[in-house]
């Protein structure tokens, strides 16, 4: 059973297109994240959520928006994409903040052309 | 801002003893210290985390000095699945920051 998910695996776009990634865990976890990773291999936190409550938002462009239906999920949802939002996006899930470790989930490589 | 600093790459033995340095010079009382590795292609792994104690678990081993400014992964035997990018992270109920990691080269 897959303890976090993303879909797609895969994402190829144009730039200017609206487009959302999906991240659900079955873990019964209350904290979920978003990460972007770019083509150095940084991996930089995007995003937060403690019991579907921001808790970072870090300086990201407000063409991203999570989206927190519930606390086994967190969409992220990006408008007027750039080519620079080329990168691998990482979803995570965790007990709490600060002491509890992170599952990751496979990632989503995002192509905008 | 706190930060943390590792080096570029490593390279290592077959069925050694590594040291993965890691120094955040900035952490704050309520930081722990995170150890996270990357497989190719893969979301990163859970290795290992601290707060001021050493700690150890069927992974790794995780050195913390004294003044808190640096830490230093083990791993008590690589082996050749342990060829990854090692990351070293600081978090607190507000804040997460990644290192650039470390590429480990484990030669057969």
């Amino acid at each position: 059973d897959t303890a976090v998910s993303q879909t797609p695996k895969y994402l190829v776009t144009q730039m200017g297109n609206d487009k959302s990634i999906k991240c659900e865990q079955n873990l019964g976890h209350d904290t979920m994240y978003w990460y972007k990773q770019d083509s150095k291999k940084f991996l930089k936190i995007m995003f937060s959520y403690n019991n579907k409550e921001l808790i970072i938002n870090e300086t990201v462009p407000n063409r991203f928006s999570p989206k927190s239906p519930d606390k086994a999920h967190l969409n992220l949802h990006i408008n007027s994409l750039e080519l620079g939002d080329s990168a691998v996006y990482f979803c995570a899930s965790s007990f709490g903040q600060g002491a509890y470790e992170q599952y990751f989930g496979p990632g989503t490589r995002l192509t905008v052309t | 801002d706190a930060k943390t600093t590792q080096p570029n790459s490593m390279e290592s033995n077959e069925e050694e003893p590594v040291h993965l340095p890691c120094n955040h010079s900035t952490i704050s009382g309520t930081d722990y210290i995170h150890w996270y590795r990357q497989l190719p292609s893969q979301g990163p792994e859970y290795v290992i985390h601290g707060l001021t104690s050493n700690v150890n678990n069927r992974m790794a081993s995780l050195a913390i000095a004294e003044d808190r400014k640096s830490s230093t992964l083990i791993l008590h035997r690589a082996t050749l699945r342990d060829a990854a990018v090692y990351y070293c992270i600081l978090r607190r109920w507000d804040k997460i920051i990644f290192g650039k990691g470390t590429r480990l080269h484990i030669l057969p």
